[in-house]
């Protein structure tokens, strides 16, 4: 299964929005809502963010947002803060497994 | 609260095997799938597979076929990846996490085991 496709870095400032896409086939992000984003700081376990596209885990803000259009995901985080700057990943769970997005390096100007 | 911790760093020659724990505290260690995903230097995450501790059942991405293997020590909550014939390919930071909602999502995420593969 291809790795899902994302951008490579994205930039903003605080209190801006950003999108993060992340992009797939009929045959996974467009045919199920298995979708989830992870958060990644340097040296550090990846965290969390998102899954069933949407959703956020008990403890994550609600500045972060999932949504998905056709074989496209997207992560939206509102207000971005200085602590918002990490790596993102997406990920689709289909056919019994996983596969990542490249990652996306988010910088906070 | 939900605990995943890992064995410590791993340095092998090429060719051999190398067998790292994830050991799970916090929670039934049979109610949830174990994942391990490994991150090779300045690179993202690669999914490698998952393991059912309840059924022992496991699934494994096609690139890892043949060479991993997981299991589960339900006796110490204690999940295992080995995997063999390694090459300098395989030096990575392998991190195994406890999913949610089944096996899809990986919520709770030990703190990563660097595996060196260095002759």
């Amino acid at each position: 299964q291809s790795a899902l496709t994302q951008p490579a870095s994205v930039s903003g400032s605080p209190g801006q929005s950003i999108t993060i896409s992340c992009t797939g086939t009929r045959s996974d992000v467009g045919s199920y809502n298995f979708v989830s984003w992870y958060q990644q700081h340097p040296g550090k376990a990846p965290k969390l963010m998102i899954y069933d596209v949407s959703k956020r885990p008990s403890g994550v803000s609600n500045r972060f947002s999932g949504s998905k259009s056709g074989n496209t995901a997207s992560l939206t985080i509102s207000g971005l803060r200085a602590e918002d700057e990490a790596d993102y990943y997406c990920c689709s769970y289909v056919g019994g497994g996983g596969v990542f997005g490249g990652g996306t390096k988010l910088t906070v100007l | 609260q939900v605990q995943v911790v890992q064995s410590g760093a791993e340095v092998k020659k090429p060719g051999a095997s190398v067998k790292v724990s994830c050991e799970a505290s916090g929670y039934t260690f049979t109610d949830y799938y174990i994942h391990w995903v490994r991150q090779a230097p300045g690179q993202g995450l690669q999914w490698m597979g998952w393991i059912n501790p309840n059924s022992g059942a496991t699934n494994f991405a096609q690139k890892f076929q043949g060479r991993v293997t997981m299991t589960g020590d339900t006796s110490i909550s204690t999940a295992f990846m080995e995997l063999s014939r390694l090459t300098s390919d395989d030096t990575a930071v392998y991190y195994c996490a406890r999913a949610v909602a089944g096996p899809k999502y990986l919520q709770h995420w030990g703190q990563g085991t660097v595996v060196i593969v260095s002759s």
